[in-house]
Order: structure tokens, then C-alpha cells, then sequence
């Protein structure tokens, strides 16, 4: 069974750009969250989808937005790009919204801002 | 505002060690805690799932306690290998939405 995909695993960006991260989750799983991972702030909750729907956001600025397509997989957006968004992009699936399960992860976009 | 601990930051043991690796949660109204590990430059391996009705679960060599009266978890991993050297990182879902807040972990070293 293959795992959460997310493509691409690298990319480099200049400030002022946009960038499009993809996500694929694990097969039959239709909640897919997105989390922002920095040394200076660890781990942070960007947003979760289910049902093609934003179900939860955290607290970020709104040139982060997502969206998720009627076969669950999820696009995030990041628009006007600073160089504080140099970060690992992990994207996380789980089979259901409010089931409290667990939480499978990608290997992450890198994404560098120069 | 739900805050997670781990202590301490970094942690180096011989090969063959059992070793325990501490998180802390400063509320206890959770649903589930979970532990994973990253090795560098990678995504996030799940290594255990504890349901707030439960008080452990075990994989492996691995063991996961859960006292959320104290706000507290701790992982125990058996007859430690240098294979077992990354970052483990602990994360509580304190609204059933799958919003985790992830402790800032705990990363282990191995020594052969």
C-alpha cells in the first residue's frame, strides 16, 4: 500500500514568487492535513481538509491557502513568497476527520526562498 | 493553549541500552498522543497511537505510556541499535480534528 506522496520533494523560489505544493494520501484515506516545519518554530499546523472542504486552519497569513479535489488529493498555495517561508512542507493523511486517528506523513517539500 | 515539552533536547547512549524519552503536555483534555520519529532531511515515521482511554501500547521494541491526569507520555525503547538514532518527536491532538501539537523533540544517538 503505498504511502502519503508529495511532489515536489525540492524546489527553490525568489521572494515575491508563488509555489504549489501536491499531496497524495494514502489510498481510502480522505483527510489530509498540511503542517509547516522550521528549526526556529518546529512543527506548526498550516490546515486540514476533508470532503474537499477546509475543516480546521492554523495561524498563518492568508497567502497560505489549499484545497483538496473530489479524489482527496491536496494542493497547497503559497503566494508572494518571503524568505521566512524557506521551510519542510510535510503533508499528513488519516482515514476520517474527527476520528482523533493516526496521522501518516509524507517526505516533505523543501522549499528554499532565496 | 496547548503547549508540548520534551526533555532533553539530545540524548547519546550505548548500543544495548533501554532508554526512555519524556513529553510533556500542558493540558490534559486530549484525544490521543502520538510519537513518531524523523531522521534528517525526511518526513515523519508513526511509531505508536495512545488513545486518551488508554494508558499504553506497544510495537516492538517500543513502549508508550500515557498519564494524562499529569500530562505526561513517555516512550521506553528496548535493547537500544544505532538504527534507532533520530529525532522522536511527540504530538497531542487536544481537539479530535487531527490538529496535532508537536513537541519540539528529543534526538537520540546510538553509540556502536
Amino acid at each position: 500500500k503505498a504511502g502519503v506522496t508529495q511532489t515536489p520533494r525540492y524546489l527553490i523560489k525568489t521572494r515575491g514568487q508563488q509555489v504549489t505544493l501536491s499531496c497524495s494520501p494514502i489510498s481510502g484515506h480522505r483527510s489530509v492535513s498540511w503542517y509547516q516545519q522550521t528549526p526556529g518554530q518546529g512543527l506548526q499546523f498550516l490546515f486540514e481538509y476533508f470532503s474537499e472542504t477546509q475543516r480546521n486552519k492554523g495561524n498563518f497569513p492568508g497567502r497560505f491557502s489549499g484545497r483538496q479535489f473530489s479524489n482527496s488529493r491536496s494542493e497547497m498555495n503559497v503566494s508572494t513568497l518571503e524568505l521566512g517561508d524557506s521551510a519542510l512542507y510535510l503533508c499528513a493523511s488519516s482515514l476520517l476527520h474527527g476520528g482523533a486517528g493516526e496521522l501518516f506523513f509524507g517526505e516533505g517539500s523543501r522549499l528554499t526562498v532565496l | 493553549k496547548q503547549e508540548v515539552t520534551q526533555i532533553p533536547a539530545a540524548l547519546s547512549v550505548p548500543e544495548g541500552e533501554n532508554l526512555v524519552l519524556n513529553c510533556s503536555f500542558t493540558d490534559s483534555a486530549i484525544y490521543n498522543l502520538q510519537w513518531f520519529r524523523q531522521d534528517p532531511g525526511k518526513g515523519l515515521t508513526s511509531l505508536l497511537l495512545i488513545q486518551s482511554s488508554q494508558r499504553e501500547q506497544t510495537s516492538g521494541r517500543l513502549n508508550a505510556s500515557l498519564d494524562k491526569s499529569s500530562g505526561r507520555s513517555t516512550l521506553y525503547i528496548a535493547a537500544s541499535q544505532p538504527g534507532d538514532s533520530a529525532t522522536y518527536l511527540c504530538a497531542v491532538d487536544d481537539s479530535g480534528n487531527e490538529k496535532l501539537t508537536f513537541g519540539t523533540g528529543t534526538r537520540l544517538t546510538i553509540i556502536p
